[in-house]
């Protein structure tokens, strides 16, 4: 199974860098997600991270290290509408279709 | 719009009925998807197709069934509604093979509320 864990609550002011962290502990593993979740609304896909490393887009890039089960999203030139929930989603090497959220980490952005 | 659609997005409803939440996709994807997120937002799946055929069942009491007559839509059916099943209900749709991330897209969610 998966065991995925971030923290659950961050503040950060607009315009700083934020950065959120996430380890997870997995059976087999086939690649991590950030998902960005706005309060009422669903889920939408950020990131994608499958090899160590830094991937960068715009504000957004997520860094992977395997070895450590370790992962994380970082934001920067934060703006208001960046206040969200960020989860953290881990993909099955057994099952291509099975991934598992972590319970996110809900952002706050203050000016 | 190409989009994941579910319908109603807003579902009251007693203990013990029986209802239904269904859902679409126009991407084109080879899997569909239910999850479950609860008050504490943890977002569980629940159920996963693939070209019509179930490849995901998780841990979840029988009273859900899903269905999928096509590759498109998949439907989720809940018989005798307990006050725990309150939850919003995400639909997603991926393709399993050929993308780029073979990310899921999720839809606007159903909110049930059993009284």
């Amino acid at each position: 199974g998966q065991n995925i864990d971030q923290p659950t609550e961050m503040t950060a002011t607009e315009g700083a860098i934020v950065q959120i962290n996430c380890t997870y502990q997995t059976s087999g593993f086939n690649g991590l997600f950030w998902y960005q979740q706005h309060a009422g609304e669903a889920p939408t896909f950020l990131s994608y991270n499958v090899l160590d490393g830094l991937e960068e887009k715009g504000r957004f890039s997520s860094f992977l290290s395997r070895s450590k089960g370790y992962s994380y999203l970082l934001l920067k030139e934060l703006q208001m509408k960046d206040s969200a929930s960020y989860l953290c989603a881990v993909r099955d090497n057994q099952s291509y279709q099975k991934v598992t959220f972590g319970i996110g980490t809900k952002l706050q952005v203050i000016p | 719009d190409t989009a994941v659609s579910q319908t109603p997005k807003y579902l009251v409803t007693q203990m013990g009925n029986d209802k239904s939440i269904k859902c679409e996709q126009n991407l084109g994807h080879d899997t569909m998807y239910w999850y479950k997120q609860d008050s504490k937002k943890f977002l569980k799946i629940m159920f996963s197709y693939n070209n019509k055929e179930l490849i995901i069942n998780e841990t979840v009491p029988n009273r859900f069934s899903p269905k999928s007559p096509d590759k498109a839509h998949l439907n989720l059916h809940i018989n005798s509604l307990e006050l725990g099943d309150s939850a919003v209900y995400f639909c997603a749709s991926s393709q399993t093979s050929g993308g780029t991330y073979n990310e899921q897209f999720f839809g606007p969610g159903t909110r049930l509320t059993v009284l």
